[in-house]
Protein backbone atom coordinates (compact mmCIF):
# COMPACT_ATOMS: atom_id res chain seq x y z
CA UNK A 1 0.00 0.00 0.00
CA UNK A 2 1.01 3.61 -1.03
CA UNK A 3 0.13 7.01 0.55
CA UNK A 4 1.23 9.36 -2.05
CA UNK A 5 1.53 12.86 -0.54
CA UNK A 6 0.95 16.19 -2.88
CA UNK A 7 0.64 20.16 -2.01
CA UNK A 8 -3.13 20.89 -2.68
CA UNK A 9 -1.61 23.68 -4.72
CA UNK A 10 1.42 25.19 -6.86
CA UNK A 11 1.55 29.16 -8.42
CA UNK A 12 3.75 30.26 -10.71
CA UNK A 13 4.31 33.26 -12.92
CA UNK A 14 4.00 32.54 -16.96
CA UNK A 15 7.12 31.92 -18.43
CA UNK A 16 8.64 30.56 -15.06
CA UNK A 17 9.47 26.85 -14.24
CA UNK A 18 6.62 24.92 -11.84
CA UNK A 19 7.84 22.13 -10.13
CA UNK A 20 5.02 19.64 -8.59
CA UNK A 21 6.48 17.13 -5.82
CA UNK A 22 5.22 13.52 -4.59
CA UNK A 23 6.02 12.00 -1.49
CA UNK A 24 5.48 8.84 -0.17
CA UNK A 25 7.92 6.69 2.23
CA UNK A 26 8.49 3.69 0.04
CA UNK A 27 8.54 4.71 -3.16
CA UNK A 28 12.35 4.02 -3.88
CA UNK A 29 11.99 1.24 -6.23
CA UNK A 30 9.08 2.31 -7.82
CA UNK A 31 8.11 3.97 -11.05
CA UNK A 32 5.91 7.43 -10.56
CA UNK A 33 3.32 8.35 -13.04
CA UNK A 34 1.88 11.99 -13.63
CA UNK A 35 -1.31 13.07 -15.31
CA UNK A 36 -3.04 16.42 -16.04
CA UNK A 37 -6.96 16.85 -15.73
CA UNK A 38 -8.35 20.16 -16.78
CA UNK A 39 -11.83 21.09 -15.29
CA UNK A 40 -14.84 18.74 -16.91
CA UNK A 41 -12.37 16.56 -18.69
CA UNK A 42 -11.09 13.15 -18.70
CA UNK A 43 -6.98 12.88 -17.39
CA UNK A 44 -4.29 13.03 -19.92
CA UNK A 45 -1.26 10.78 -19.05
CA UNK A 46 1.91 13.55 -19.30
CA UNK A 47 4.86 11.66 -17.92
CA UNK A 48 5.29 7.51 -16.74
CA UNK A 49 7.57 5.31 -15.89
CA UNK A 50 8.60 8.37 -13.37
CA UNK A 51 10.51 10.45 -16.50
CA UNK A 52 9.20 8.97 -19.93
CA UNK A 53 7.25 11.61 -21.85
CA UNK A 54 3.71 9.75 -23.87
CA UNK A 55 4.17 11.30 -27.57
CA UNK A 56 2.29 14.33 -28.60
CA UNK A 57 3.44 15.84 -24.56
CA UNK A 58 5.28 18.85 -25.08
CA UNK A 59 9.60 18.56 -23.90
CA UNK A 60 8.46 21.43 -21.67
CA UNK A 61 7.20 18.84 -19.06
CA UNK A 62 9.87 16.23 -17.30
CA UNK A 63 9.52 13.83 -14.32
CA UNK A 64 12.29 12.97 -11.71
CA UNK A 65 12.62 11.08 -8.46
CA UNK A 66 15.23 11.42 -5.45
CA UNK A 67 14.69 9.66 -2.73
CA UNK A 68 11.25 9.24 -1.67
CA UNK A 69 10.43 12.50 -3.42
CA UNK A 70 9.48 12.29 -7.40
CA UNK A 71 8.88 15.30 -9.47
CA UNK A 72 6.86 16.51 -12.27
CA UNK A 73 8.60 19.71 -13.43
CA UNK A 74 7.24 22.33 -16.50
CA UNK A 75 9.23 24.56 -17.76
CA UNK A 76 8.32 27.87 -19.02
CA UNK A 77 5.00 27.67 -17.81
CA UNK A 78 1.68 28.58 -20.28
CA UNK A 79 -1.56 29.37 -19.36
CA UNK A 80 -3.21 26.52 -20.78
CA UNK A 81 -1.01 24.31 -18.24
CA UNK A 82 -3.15 25.51 -15.54
CA UNK A 83 -4.86 21.80 -14.34
CA UNK A 84 -4.76 19.29 -11.55
CA UNK A 85 -2.07 17.37 -11.45
CA UNK A 86 -1.89 13.91 -10.11
CA UNK A 87 1.03 11.55 -9.44
CA UNK A 88 0.39 7.59 -9.53
CA UNK A 89 2.20 4.35 -8.79
CA UNK A 90 1.51 0.58 -9.03
CA UNK A 91 1.99 -1.62 -6.24
CA UNK A 92 2.64 -5.09 -8.57
CA UNK A 93 2.43 -7.39 -5.23
CA UNK A 94 -1.54 -6.49 -5.44
CA UNK A 95 -2.14 -5.23 -8.53
CA UNK A 96 -3.59 -2.15 -7.06
CA UNK A 97 -2.76 1.40 -8.07
CA UNK A 98 -2.63 4.59 -5.76
CA UNK A 99 -2.97 8.31 -6.45
CA UNK A 100 -1.32 10.93 -4.91
CA UNK A 101 -4.33 13.98 -4.02
CA UNK A 102 -3.54 16.07 -6.57
CA UNK A 103 -1.79 19.62 -6.75
CA UNK A 104 -4.12 22.51 -8.44
CA UNK A 105 -1.37 24.23 -10.68
CA UNK A 106 -2.35 28.30 -10.97
CA UNK A 107 -0.58 30.24 -13.39
CA UNK A 108 -0.91 34.03 -12.20
CA UNK B 1 -7.57 6.34 -32.80
CA UNK B 2 -8.43 4.37 -29.37
CA UNK B 3 -11.73 5.40 -27.82
CA UNK B 4 -13.52 4.40 -24.60
CA UNK B 5 -17.16 5.22 -24.20
CA UNK B 6 -18.41 4.78 -20.90
CA UNK B 7 -22.18 4.86 -20.46
CA UNK B 8 -24.68 3.09 -17.94
CA UNK B 9 -24.62 6.01 -15.37
CA UNK B 10 -27.33 7.69 -13.35
CA UNK B 11 -28.79 8.56 -10.53
CA UNK B 12 -29.50 5.95 -7.85
CA UNK B 13 -30.77 5.85 -4.57
CA UNK B 14 -28.66 4.17 -1.56
CA UNK B 15 -28.85 -0.27 -1.33
CA UNK B 16 -29.59 -0.36 -5.33
CA UNK B 17 -27.55 -1.68 -7.97
CA UNK B 18 -26.22 -0.38 -11.62
CA UNK B 19 -23.89 -1.76 -14.41
CA UNK B 20 -21.48 0.34 -15.90
CA UNK B 21 -19.89 -0.24 -19.67
CA UNK B 22 -16.94 0.92 -21.48
CA UNK B 23 -17.00 -0.17 -25.33
CA UNK B 24 -13.00 0.22 -26.85
CA UNK B 25 -11.96 0.78 -30.49
CA UNK B 26 -8.89 1.64 -32.08
CA UNK B 27 -6.79 -0.95 -29.98
CA UNK B 28 -6.98 -4.76 -29.46
CA UNK B 29 -8.74 -4.81 -26.21
CA UNK B 30 -8.27 -8.34 -25.88
CA UNK B 31 -5.17 -8.11 -25.05
CA UNK B 32 -5.36 -5.19 -23.04
CA UNK B 33 -5.78 -4.91 -18.97
CA UNK B 34 -7.75 -2.49 -18.05
CA UNK B 35 -8.98 -0.32 -15.20
CA UNK B 36 -11.80 1.85 -13.77
CA UNK B 37 -11.07 4.69 -12.11
CA UNK B 38 -13.41 7.03 -9.94
CA UNK B 39 -13.72 10.40 -9.36
CA UNK B 40 -15.43 12.10 -6.71
CA UNK B 41 -17.48 15.85 -6.86
CA UNK B 42 -14.62 18.16 -5.92
CA UNK B 43 -12.19 15.31 -5.33
CA UNK B 44 -9.26 13.51 -6.31
CA UNK B 45 -9.17 10.36 -8.54
CA UNK B 46 -9.53 6.92 -7.11
CA UNK B 47 -8.62 3.74 -8.53
CA UNK B 48 -11.14 1.49 -8.28
CA UNK B 49 -10.94 -2.05 -10.27
CA UNK B 50 -8.38 -4.09 -12.32
CA UNK B 51 -8.93 -6.69 -14.95
CA UNK B 52 -6.35 -8.55 -16.65
CA UNK B 53 -6.36 -9.08 -20.28
CA UNK B 54 -8.34 -13.07 -20.25
CA UNK B 55 -10.09 -12.20 -17.32
CA UNK B 56 -8.36 -14.17 -15.10
CA UNK B 57 -6.99 -11.67 -12.29
CA UNK B 58 -8.73 -9.14 -11.05
CA UNK B 59 -8.47 -6.51 -8.29
CA UNK B 60 -10.07 -3.90 -6.28
CA UNK B 61 -9.37 -1.04 -3.83
CA UNK B 62 -10.66 -1.56 -0.16
CA UNK B 63 -13.80 0.76 -0.93
CA UNK B 64 -15.74 -1.34 -3.35
CA UNK B 65 -14.29 -5.23 -2.67
CA UNK B 66 -17.32 -7.15 -1.98
CA UNK B 67 -19.76 -4.68 -3.60
CA UNK B 68 -18.26 -4.05 -7.00
CA UNK B 69 -17.49 -6.33 -9.86
CA UNK B 70 -15.36 -5.89 -12.78
CA UNK B 71 -15.20 -8.13 -15.69
CA UNK B 72 -15.26 -7.64 -19.67
CA UNK B 73 -16.32 -9.39 -23.17
CA UNK B 74 -13.91 -9.44 -25.21
CA UNK B 75 -15.59 -10.53 -28.46
CA UNK B 76 -17.58 -7.12 -27.74
CA UNK B 77 -14.29 -4.74 -26.76
CA UNK B 78 -16.38 -3.81 -23.71
CA UNK B 79 -15.79 -3.18 -20.22
CA UNK B 80 -18.42 -3.62 -16.69
CA UNK B 81 -18.23 -2.43 -13.62
CA UNK B 82 -21.30 -4.16 -11.77
CA UNK B 83 -21.23 -2.14 -8.83
CA UNK B 84 -23.77 -3.54 -5.83
CA UNK B 85 -25.36 -1.98 -2.56
CA UNK B 86 -24.80 1.73 -3.68
CA UNK B 87 -23.91 4.49 -0.82
CA UNK B 88 -23.28 7.53 -1.25
CA UNK B 89 -19.78 7.88 -0.92
CA UNK B 90 -19.69 6.08 -4.39
CA UNK B 91 -21.31 9.43 -5.98
CA UNK B 92 -18.73 9.63 -8.48
CA UNK B 93 -17.82 10.28 -12.36
CA UNK B 94 -16.34 6.88 -13.24
CA UNK B 95 -13.79 6.16 -15.93
CA UNK B 96 -12.79 3.48 -17.92
CA UNK B 97 -8.70 3.33 -18.49
CA UNK B 98 -6.24 1.33 -20.30
CA UNK B 99 -3.58 -0.10 -18.76
CA UNK B 100 -0.43 0.47 -19.84
CA UNK B 101 3.87 0.82 -18.99
CA UNK B 102 4.69 0.45 -15.77
CA UNK B 103 0.96 -0.05 -14.18
CA UNK B 104 -0.06 3.35 -15.76
CA UNK B 105 -3.13 4.64 -17.36
CA UNK B 106 -2.58 5.84 -21.25
CA UNK B 107 -6.11 6.47 -22.79
CA UNK B 108 -9.01 7.19 -20.64
CA UNK B 109 -12.87 7.77 -21.08
CA UNK B 110 -14.48 10.79 -20.86
CA UNK B 111 -16.81 9.18 -17.54
CA UNK B 112 -19.86 7.81 -17.00
CA UNK B 113 -21.74 10.06 -13.75
CA UNK B 114 -23.18 7.93 -10.77
CA UNK B 115 -25.03 10.50 -8.53
CA UNK B 116 -27.62 9.90 -5.63
CA UNK B 117 -31.36 10.97 -5.55
CA UNK B 118 -32.30 13.33 -2.45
Amino acid sequence: SYVLTQPPSVSVAPGKTARIPCGANNIGGESVHWYQQKPGQAPVQVIYDTSDRPSGIPERFSGSKSGSTATLTISRVEAGDEADYYCQVWDGVVEQRFFGGGTKLTVL
Amino acid sequence: QVHLVESGGGVVQPGTSLRLSCVASGFTFAISPMHWVRQAPGQGLEWVAFISSDAKTDSYADSVRGRFTISRDNSKNTLYLQMNSLSVEDTAVYYCARDAEGGSFDYWGQGAQVTFSS
